[in-house]
């Protein structure tokens, strides 16, 4: 596609529950990065990976939160039992490389609410 | 830690009228700067960048200049239109292990005809 695409759009889970995101990043590029947006504030980096590697997962706020990109291309943000605190707009942005100022290009995200 | 600091909204003006949205940062090294802009119902876009000090980033009719002295990276346009309704956010990237951007918490800006 032309660009980022994120999967679902919206989504709401029971506390407890799983949930998979999904993000198909631009044919090509090599880095992708996970994002959080709380309502009303920025994005907050979780993880990046090169490729199949993820190099930083500095971010992810607890061990419940776990993303995996396993062919270098689609990758996919899991959290487990959910809580209230994990509401927000989970933002997955490409690049084409990691070379500093190079553009990161977002997805529309995926609206999270645990109800 | 990295930090971004933008002035809080909503700013409110009328069509035609000076923008100037500020922002200021505390990074390690020398991170490059970006504008981000989030039109309603749209994603993330980049509006404009510096990568050095000095350098002058420009897109759109908006401008921002990177001051290392006053860690500053300001957003200006002579002369809004309704169209420039958005939120926009600035945001650094000063490498050094630090793989993503640090963003400011946003400034909704609302231009009325």
């Amino acid at each position: 596609g032309a660009g980022v695409s994120q999967s679902p759009r919206y989504k709401v889970a029971k506390r407890g529950q799983d949930v998979a995101l999904r993000c198909d990043p631009i044919s090509g590029h090599v880095s992708l990065f996970w994002y959080q947006q709380a309502l009303g504030q920025g994005p907050e980096f979780l993880t990046y990976f090169q490729n199949e590697a993820q190099l930083d997962k500095s971010g992810l706020p607890s061990d419940r939160f776990f993303a995996e990109r396993p062919e270098g291309s689609v990758s996919t943000l899991k959290i487990q039992r959910t809580q209230q605190e994990d509401s927000a707009v989970y933002l997955c942005a490409s690049s084409f490389n990691r070379v500093l100022g190079t553009e990161a290009f977002f997805g529309q995200g995926t609206r999270l609410t645990v109800v | 830690g990295d930090s971004v600091t933008q002035m809080e909204g909503p700013v409110t003006l009328s069509e035609e009228a000076f923008l100037t949205i500020n922002c200021t940062y505390t990074a390690t090294g020398y991170p490059s700067l970006f504008w981000y802009v989030q039109y309603p119902g749209e994603g993330l876009q980049l509006l404009l960048k510096a990568t050095k000090a000095d350098d002058k980033g420009s897109n759109k009719g908006f401008e921002a200049t990177y001051r290392k002295e006053t860690t500053s990276f300001h957003l200006e346009k002579g002369s809004v239109q309704v169209s420039d309704s958005a939120v926009y956010f600035c945001a650094l990237n000063s490498g050094g292990g630090a793989d993503g951007l640090t963003f400011g918490k946003g400034t909704h800006l609302i231009i009325q005809p």
